[in-house]
């Protein structure tokens, strides 16, 4: 009963430096999504994908890239990691059909140094 | 563009106290409307939601009610529980079974409550 799996939960990295945060969702679902929460600010929309093989960009995309090459992952990447990328990042996934609500995982907390 | 926005925080309240989170919403269709709490360390989960004006989604003592004339999606809750403390989300998506069925987020409160 795994739902959203985040790895890693925590990271520090240097400024420059570049990294990939990974999404596992074991409920066949066709959307995903990554956020990211800084205080005050709620949670942003940084990519989402309507299904594998397709993405595309939400409020926050800059200095970030993705990838849905298997229905049951979502990649997020960071080429060059920035201070202003310290976050806490969430993914979450859908299924389209009906009123279903979006379901996350429990966050990976980034520091760029 | 759409936008939901929440009263100030943080919100400290002693245990069986009356809770109101205020939220209202803007946006150019027919959103459905969503509460969702967040406990420390976690992600987010839904609590409740609505999906259309009137309607009254309620999950563990929560109620809140889809009020299309003022906007408004207020939280409630006639007696709150240490356990209750955490961050609460209110968010709208335009197109609830659309394509691209993104939520829209207000900025979140805290709510503490005391023993």
């Amino acid at each position: 009963n795994a739902g959203v799996t985040q790895t890693p939960k925590f990271r520090v990295l240097k400024t420059g430096q570049s990294m990939t945060l990974l999404c596992a969702q074991d409920m066949n679902h066709e959307y995903m999504y990554w956020y990211r929460q800084d205080p005050g600010m709620g949670l942003r929309l940084i990519h989402y994908s309507v299904g594998e093989g397709t993405t595309a960009k939400g409020e926050v995309p800059d200095g970030y890239n993705v990838s849905r090459l298997k229905k049951q992952n979502f990649l997020l990447g960071l080429e060059s990691a920035a201070p202003s990328q310290t976050s806490v990042y969430f993914c979450a996934s859908r299924d389209p059909r009906g009123s279903q609500p979006q379901h996350f995982g429990d966050g990976t907390r980034l520091s760029i140094l | 563009g759409d936008s939901v926005t929440q009263m100030e925080g943080p919100v400290t309240l002693s245990e069986e106290a009356f809770l109101t989170i205020n939220c209202t919403y803007t946006a150019t269709g027919y959103p459905s409307l969503f509460w969702y709490v967040q406990y420390p360390g976690e992600g987010l989960q839904l609590l409740l939601k609505a999906t259309k004006a009137d309607d009254k989604g309620s999950n563990k003592g929560f109620e809140a009610t889809y009020r299309k004339e003022t906007t408004s999606f207020h939280l409630e809750k006639g007696s709150v529980q240490v356990s209750d403390s955490a961050v609460y989300f209110c968010a709208l998506s335009e197109s609830y079974t659309g394509a691209n069925s993104k939520l829209t987020f207000g900025k979140g409160i805290t709510l503490s409550v005391r023993p």
